[in-house]
């Protein structure tokens, strides 16, 4: 079946430091990339959807400036959490939709929890 | 307002009980609805989709358009089965592709 990982599982960082996660399709192509935020006890709130080549669509209430997204390939997009706070803290996951899939499914990566100390 | 309502966050049933999993949406269009379940320390990942019609792991879930809920179902509950659900919807998204609308979740817990 597809494969969706993310790199690192989890990061410690200082507060105002940059984080980088990675998303990459392993063994698909993916048009198109979602990113995630997954508060404790919560459901999944969709940050932003990004297209392979073109500039992300961000959700309302999220900083596009604050979480930058990167799709520069079919396999890969990038989120980059900028001068993080403790605030920023949680679970960010990403999916993937495969090109020519079939319906609307996307597979999930396994999550990277990130910690701004 | 696009919405998906999960009621219970948590339910807790007996090995071999059945089990049902409320799912309610609020959507104008045709809508198309998902049950993505999380064991522990794992990924997210797809166990049913309305219209597959199909029954994966013994369960079931069957659209309602009057009731406008998409319920979980399985008549007989298996310890492994303890996970967290999810129940969402796709609507068209500015990006043109789809988004989903997830529920809150509710955790589901068999008990031996």
């Amino acid at each position: 079946g597809a494969v969706v990982s993310q790199h690192p599982s989890r990061v410690i960082c200082k507060s105002g430091t940059s984080v980088k996660i990675e998303c990459r399709s392993l063994d698909f192509q993916a048009t198109t990339m979602f990113w995630y935020r997954q508060f404790p006890k919560k459901s999944l709130m969709l940050m932003a959807t990004s297209n392979e080549g073109s500039k992300a669509t961000y959700e309302q209430g999220v900083e596009k400036d604050k979480f930058l997204i990167n799709h520069a390939s079919l396999t890969l997009s990038t989120l980059t959490v900028t001068s993080a706070h403790p605030e920023d803290s949680s679970f960010y996951i990403c999916s993937a939709r495969e090109a020519g899939g079939f319906g609307n499914e996307q597979f999930f990566g396994p999550g990277t929890r990130l910690t701004v100390l | 307002a696009q919405r998906v309502t999960q009621p219970e966050k948590l339910l807790s049933v007996f090995k071999g009980a059945p089990v049902e999993l409320k799912c309610n949406y609020s959507y104008s269009g045709s809508p198309e609805l998902f049950w993505y379940v999380q064991y522990s320390r794992q990924r997210l990942q797809l166990l049913l989709r309305h219209i597959s019609r199909e029954s994966i792991k013994g369960f079931t879930a069957d659209l309602n358009k009057g009731e406008t809920s998409f319920h979980l179902k399985k008549p007989f509950a298996q310890e492994e089965d303890s996970a967290m659900y999810y129940c969402a919807l796709i609507t068209p998204h500015a990006s043109g592709t789809y988004k989903y609308i997830f529920g809150t979740g509710t955790r589901l817990k068999v008990l031996a």
